[in-house]
C-alpha cells in the first residue's frame, strides 16, 4: 500500500491565482480530512469528509473548497490563494470511527506571494 | 469540543522513560485519547490511543486517569530518535473529527 499520498510537494503561487492540492489513499478509508500546519503552531482542520459524497467544515473552512467523489481521493481547493494561505497543508484518512488511528500524508508546502 | 491541555516543552535525557501528561477535563464518555507525534518536517505520525484502560505498544504505553480527565504518555527508553512535538487530542464519536493543540516539544538529550 502507498498509504495517504499528496501531490504536488511544494508549490509557490501568486495572490489570486487558483489551484488544486491533491490527496489520495488506497486503503478503503471512508474518513479523510485536511489540515493546514503555519510555521510553529499545530495543525488546524479545515475540513474533512465521511464517506463519499459527504463533507464537512473544520476549524479554518474559509478559501477552500473540497469535494468527495470517490472514497480514495479527497482534493482540497484554494479558490483565490492569499499570502495568508501560504502553510503546509497535511491530508489524513481513517476508518471512520473514533476508536482508529488516522494515517498522514507527508505534506504539500504552499507558499503565495 | 473538548480540548486538551499540555506543558509546552519538556526535557528527557537518552534511555531514560519520559512521562508526557495530558489534561482533558471536560472530556465527554465516547471521547477517545489518541496521540500523535511529528518529527521534523514530517507529517504527523500516529503513538497509541485509547478509552478507558491503559494501552501499550510497541512505541509507548497510555495511563489513563480512572475520571478520564488527564493521561499520560510513558516512553519508556527515550532515544534521540523520539525527539519530536507530541500531540494529545480527543476524537470526538460523532464526527470523527480531530482538533490538535499546540503539543509538547521533547527534547531528549544525549
Amino acid at each position: 500500500n502507498a498509504g495517504v499520498t499528496q501531490t504536488p510537494k511544494f508549490q509557490v503561487l501568486k495572490t489570486g491565482q487558483s489551484m488544486t492540492l491533491q490527496c489520495a489513499q488506497d486503503m478503503n478509508h471512508e474518513y479523510m480530512s485536511w489540515y493546514r500546519q503555519d510555521p510553529g503552531m499545530g495543525l488546524r482542520l479545515i475540513h474533512y469528509s465521511v464517506g463519499a459524497g459527504i463533507t464537512d467544515q473544520g476549524e479554518v473552512p474559509n478559501g477552500y473548497n473540497v469535494s468527495r467523489s470517490t472514497t480514495e481521493d479527497f482534493p482540497l481547493r484554494l479558490l483565490s490563494a492569499a499570502p495568508s494561505q501560504t502553510s503546509v497543508y497535511f491530508c489524513a484518512s481513517s476508518e471512520a470511527a473514533a476508536s482508529y488511528e488516522q494515517y498522514f500524508g507527508p505534506g504539500t508546502r504552499l507558499t503565495v506571494t | 469540543d473538548a480540548k486538551t491541555t499540555q506543558p509546552n516543552s519538556m526535557e528527557s535525557n537518552e534511555e531514560e522513560p519520559v512521562h508526557l501528561p495530558c489534561n482533558h477535563s471536560t472530556i465527554s464518555g465516547t471521547d477517545y485519547i489518541h496521540w500523535y507525534r511529528q518529527l521534523p518536517s514530517q507529517g504527523p505520525e500516529y503513538v497509541i490511543h485509547g478509552l478507558t484502560s491503559n494501552v501499550n505498544n510497541r512505541m509507548a504505553s497510555l495511563a489513563i486517569a480512572e475520571d478520564r480527565k488527564s493521561s499520560t504518555l510513558i516512553l519508556h527508553r527515550a532515544t534521540l530518535r523520539d525527539a519530536a512535538v507530541y500531540y494529545c487530542i480527543l476524537r470526538d464519536v460523532d464526527n470523527n473529527d480531530m482538533r490538535f493543540g499546540a503539543g509538547t516539544r521533547l527534547t531528549v538529550k544525549p
